[in-house]
């Protein structure tokens, strides 16, 4: 069974602070996504990042994708309120079927 | 990209009756999935939604509790047959291109007494 580990599964930190959310496997995928989801709405695809070593920035937001493409990470620089929410990574595991990390909820407080 | 309409986006429902919850992709897209989110936790697959066929449910889902329709590349039903309080849930349909990258609707909450 492939499984992506997820940690912190809770983090609640001061705005301003930086924080770094990670996702693990023991499996090799061809991509890896990381999403955001806000309470009463679905998950939103924040990136996908393909090749091992990839780093990709979003505004705030940069997200890595190990070198041998097992693990991601995501870290947040000087964290806002509005950062608030449930950040999950996700991977394809072949027969375009998405699993999903158990999640990373974020609290940044004013 | 896609919009996803889902609905009815929460709904309260009695131990024993069924609930057919309603997706519908403003594109033709070639993957539909039924996900459910319990209470505090991630995304579980429950079934892949597959056109003019029978869905592909996943271990621990049978069709005869969540039986699935996809008549067209844009719509999807999931019917949560048979309630009890521990199909209490958000059901959330998303849709793909096969890439890996999924599009969500804003879920449907189930509560069930």
């Amino acid at each position: 069974t492939q499984l992506l580990e997820q940690s912190p599964q809770f983090l609640s930190i001061q705005e301003g602070e930086n924080l770094t959310v990670y996702c693990n496997s023991s499996s090799v995928f061809s991509s890896l996504q990381w999403y955001r989801q806000e309470p009463g709405e679905g998950p939103v695809l924040l990136v996908t990042v393909v090749t091992g070593g990839e780093v990709k920035k979003l505004k705030r937001l940069t997200f890595q994708f190990g070198d041998a493409r097992k693990d991601s990470s995501l870290h947040i620089t000087a964290a806002q309120p509005g950062d608030t929410g449930l950040y999950l990574c996700a991977a394809n595991t072949g027969g375009f079927k998405t699993i999903f990390g158990a999640g990373t909820r974020l609290f940044v407080k004013a | 990209s896609a919009v996803i309409s889902q609905k009815p986006s929460r709904d309260i429902c009695q131990r024993g009756t069924s609930l057919t919850i309603q997706c519908q992709v403003d594109s033709q897209v070639t993957m539909m999935f039924w996900y459910r989110q319990q209470p505090g936790q991630s995304l579980t697959l429950i079934a892949t939604a597959n056109q003019g066929s029978e869905a592909t449910y996943e271990s621990g889902f049978v069709i005869d509790k969540f039986p699935i329709s996809r008549p067209n590349l844009t719509f999807s039903t999931l019917t949560v047959s048979n309630m009890s309080p521990e199909d209490s849930s958000i059901y959330l349909c998303s849709a793909g291109t096969g890439n890996g990258e999924l599009f969500f609707g804003e879920g449907s909450r189930l509560t069930v007494l």
